[in-house]
């Protein structure tokens, strides 16, 4: 079992339309929590960091359920340029090793 | 944020021969790291850039296959050696910074390698 499990995707939306992702982690002495976007062809980039409280950032919100080990994104309002993988990350702040999920490729069309 | 770059961006080799990747950094951090992206794939470590010590590596990854420099802490390279077409993807360098969200990482913009 992977450390980090994503839905496989891909998703398909239309503009507009609310997706959310999920992810699981396996190692429960994991310290910090994050969703990366990557573009085709570019290097990953922090989209937000995941906290138990929840936080949001215009139409994304991110929540984590430690409990459950357990990371969602949620995008609102889908546009166009939120095409893209995105990657959940999981960071043991002990040995200061980072895990990438596998990513979950999302289309939004018009 | 540090702005941090690589070169080269990208390149085509020959099986067997060597290239070596550098990634600077605009000011100095303490951890550096590379990371491997093959095609479809997510990211994967291969090593921690220590200055003035060896790099720590992942497993299957090792020092002879992948030599790694820190010289200062804005700099570093990576060398991935004896290349066979496996070795196609794209490098990655990467820098942690404290901040009051937590550790967030920056990476490179990446160098992308065919080996023929």
């Amino acid at each position: 079992r992977k450390e980090v499990e994503q839905d496989p995707g891909p998703f398909n939306v239309p503009e507009g339309a609310t997706v959310a992702f999920n992810c699981t982690y396996s190692n429960s002495a994991s310290q910090s929590f994050f969703w990366y976007r990557q573009d085709c062809r570019k290097e990953p980039k922090l989209l937000m960091s995941v906290y138990s409280s929840g936080n949001e950032d215009g139409r994304f919100t991110a929540q984590l359920n430690r409990a459950s080990q357990y990371i969602s994104l949620l995008i609102r309002d889908s546009k166009l340029s939120d095409s893209a993988t995105y990657l959940c990350v999981v960071i043991h702040t002990g040995g200061f090793k980072t895990i990438f999920g596998a990513g979950t490729r999302l289309f939004v069309k018009a | 944020s540090a702005v941090i770059s690589q070169k080269p961006s990208r390149d085509i080799c020959q099986r067997g021969t060597s290239l070596t990747i550098q990634c600077q950094v605009d000011s100095q951090v303490t951890m550096m790291f590379w990371y491997r992206q093959q095609p479809g794939q997510s990211l994967t470590l291969i090593a921690t850039a220590n200055q003035g010590s060896e790099a720590t590596y992942e497993s299957g990854f090792v020092i002879d296959k992948f030599p790694i420099s820190r010289p200062n802490l804005t700099f570093s390279t990576l060398t991935v050696s004896n290349m066979s077409p496996e070795d196609s993807s794209i490098y990655l360098c990467s820098y942690y910074r404290d901040s009051y969200t937590g550790n967030e990482q920056f990476f490179g913009p990446g160098t992308r390698l065919t080996v023929l």
